[in-house]
């Protein structure tokens, strides 16, 4: 089982519609959480840091559980914008430590 | 700029020539990364470097890769006898620590293309 794993997509969604994205990771020991985008030939970014209480981001809402060793990311009102590679990334402390998932790919329409 | 800086953001060597790659990380960042992303594919983890330490190298290839982050001067991802499979986006991004809270952050990459 891969270390951190997503649907890679694409999820083909309106404008203006609501779309989530999870993400697995299987050390359970992992303690710190993100969300980067990649847009095409450009690097990651950081989208927001992920707590264990969930976060909000004007339109994007963070999630996390521990129990079932899962993030998510909700993106509410998508914009054109939105379009990009959204990466899961989780922070191991050993190793390579922070460990990226393969991310899933988002394609808002008009 | 304050961010992570790399050079060269485009090179072209021909089969068979060594590449060089250098990654400084931002100020007060003391772990540094390299991953390689293949056309339409994901990141992938090569090395993580601390100041003249490697931490891990488990995703390097075997042969003709290694990178070096020396006490003084920029990581460095040398790249010998390059063949066409090693065209590529080649990200650095560093971090100030392991702790939690602390995050990574990339640099723009650096465009490889063999010919």
């Amino acid at each position: 089982r891969k270390e951190v794993e997503q649907d890679p997509g694409p999820f083909n969604v309106p404008e203006g519609a609501t779309v989530a994205f999870n993400c697995t990771y299987s050390n359970s020991a992992s303690q710190s959480f993100f969300w980067y985008r990649q847009d095409c030939r450009k690097e990651p970014k950081l989208l927001m840091s992920v707590y264990s209480s969930g976060n909000e981001d004007g339109r994007f809402t963070a999630q996390l559980n521990r129990a079932s060793q899962y993030i998510s990311l909700l993106i509410r009102d998508s914009k054109l914008s939105d379009s990009a590679t959204y990466l899961c990334v989780v922070n191991s402390y050993y190793g390579q430590n922070f460990v990226f998932g393969p991310g899933t790919r988002l394609s808002v329409l008009p | 700029n304050a961010g992570v800086m790399q050079n060269p953001r485009h090179l072209v060597r021909r089969r068979g020539q060594e590449a060089r790659l250098r990654c400084s990380p931002m100020k007060g960042h003391s772990h540094v990364y390299w991953y390689r992303q293949l056309p339409e594919e994901g990141l992938k983890f090569m090395v993580y470097l601390q100041k003249e330490n490697i931490i891990d190298e488990s995703g390097m290839p075997k042969e003709r890769f290694s990178a070096e982050f020396p006490k003084e001067g920029p990581s460095i991802l040398r790249i010998q006898q390059v063949v066409r499979g090693d065209s590529a986006a080649y990200f650095c991004a560093s971090s100030p620590g392991t702790g939690k809270g602390n995050t990574i952050y990339f640099g723009e990459g650096s465009w490889l293309t063999v010919v």
